[in-house]
Parts: structure tokens; C-alpha cells; sequence
């Protein structure tokens, strides 16, 4: 069966700090991942997908980004971190579509604050 | 680019009393329709989903309903108890992007009073 694994589950970071949160999915072939992100008791935003290694489709211009150097990684990162980035960061995959219908499955989710 | 709206924002009902979220959305070429439950501190689990060629689809005490027409669907859970209690996201999965995208409501808030 498949699994996803996102880290850290929760990390306080200072404005200006670097950010990396890390994704891995397990028993699946070139799934499309994805980062979203929930502010506080709000719904959610999608941030970036991937459909491949080194693709990379921005949805939110920002000062995040996301790279996939590996088929089952994904990581979303900052140089340089906002008060306003401060949320519930998902990873979350789904299989290769290309049609309608494909479900996408969440990890556990990563709290940010940035102080 | 595709609009999803949920409502209501929040909703507290009874327990054994049936809950109704709708969401209505913009891109008529949409074709699939998750509902999503989320706990607190947990990311959103898939809870049902339907597709355009169905106007139902029930599963134990949760239905979800279609109607393209008016681009609207709905989740019904009937007999509600307090282990329902939490938020609940519905979504659409439009034509752009190459249906590799899902785009949420706002959500919705339900507690379930014993």
C-alpha cells in the first residue's frame, strides 16, 4: 500500500531563516505531488505540483519554492521566511492522471510558526 | 480559473440530526467531486467522492449528490454523532492543469452536541 511522510511535523522558525520541509512517498511509480498550504482555521491553498522529476507547476506567487529531485520527494523551501508563512503545510500525492478521477491522498501536515 | 464556494462556514446540529454542506462551483467542464474530512492537528482524509456520470452515490450514513445543471453538489450525513465532528472540504478537479489539480471550499465546520 502506499504511504506519504512529511517532515518535521512542527518547527518554530525566526523571520529571515531558511525553510525546508521534506515529503516521501512510498509504493507508487511517478506519482503527482503536491504542496498546500491552511492558515490558521482556513481552508486550503495549493501551492505547487509536480507531475514529474523536475517539474514543477507554481500556483501562488510567493517567496516559497519546490523542487523534486527525486520521483517520490518533494520540497518546498524558502530563503527567507515571512510572519505571513506561518500555517499547516500538506504534501500530498495522487497517481500519474491525465484524466479526471484521481484521488489525492494528504500526509500528516507540517505546522510552521514563523516568530 | 476554477471557483469553488462552500456553505455554511460552520454548523452545529444536534446528535441523530442530519447535516447538509453545498458547495457550488464554476467551471462546467469539471468531472470529479471529493469530499474531504479533517481532524484537528491532521491533514484531510477522503471521506466520498463522485463523478460526473452519477447523480448519487451513498455510502453508510454519508451521500453525496450532483447536479451539473447548476454546477452545485452536495454532502449529506444523516444520523450524525459526535465523532463527526470536525471540518469538511469539498473539491473540484478542473479541466486546467490536465485534471492534476484539486481546488478546495473554504470548508466547513461541523459539531455534533450530544
Amino acid at each position: 500500500s502506499q504511504t506519504i511522510h512529511q517532515w518535521p511535523a512542527t518547527l518554530v522558525q525566526p523571520v529571515g531563516s531558511p525553510l525546508s520541509l521534506e515529503c516521501t512517498v512510498e509504493g507508487t511509480s511517478n506519482p503527482n505531488l503536491y504542496w498546500y498550504r491552511q492558515a490558521a482555521g482556513r481552508g486550503l491553498q495549493l501551492l505547487f505540483y509536480s507531475v514529474g522529476i523536475g517539474q514543477i507547476s507554481s500556483e501562488v506567487p510567493q517567496n516559497l519554492s519546490a523542487s523534486r529531485p527525486q520521483d517520490r520527494q518533494f520540497i518546498l523551501s524558502s530563503k527567507k521566511l515571512l510572519l505571513s508563512d506561518s500555517g499547516f503545510y500538506l504534501c500530498a500525492w495522487s497517481v500519474p492522471s491525465g484524466t479526471t478521477g484521481n484521488t489525492i491522498y494528504f500526509g500528516e501536515g507540517s505546522w510552521l510558526t514563523v516568530v | 480559473g476554477e471557483n469553488v464556494e462552500q456553505h455554511p462556514s460552520t454548523l452545529s446540529v444536534q446528535e441523530g440530526d442530519s447535516a447538509v454542506i453545498k458547495c457550488t462551483y464554476s467551471d462546467s467542464a469539471s468531472n470529479y467531486f471529493p469530499w474531504y474530512k479533517q481532524e484537528l492537528g491532521k491533514g484531510p482524509q477522503l471521506i466520498i467522492d463522485i463523478r460526473s456520470n452519477v447523480g448519487e452515490k451513498k455510502d453508510q450514513r454519508i451521500a453525496v449528490t450532483l447536479n451539473k445543471t447548476a454546477k452545485h453538489f452536495s454532502l449529506h450525513i444523516t444520523e450524525t454523532q459526535p465523532e463527526d465532528s470536525a471540518v469538511y472540504f469539498c473539491a473540484v478537479q478542473p479541466v486546467s492543469g490536465g485534471y492534476n489539480k484539486l481546488i478546495f471550499g473554504a470548508g466547513t465546520r461541523l459539531a455534533v452536541h450530544p
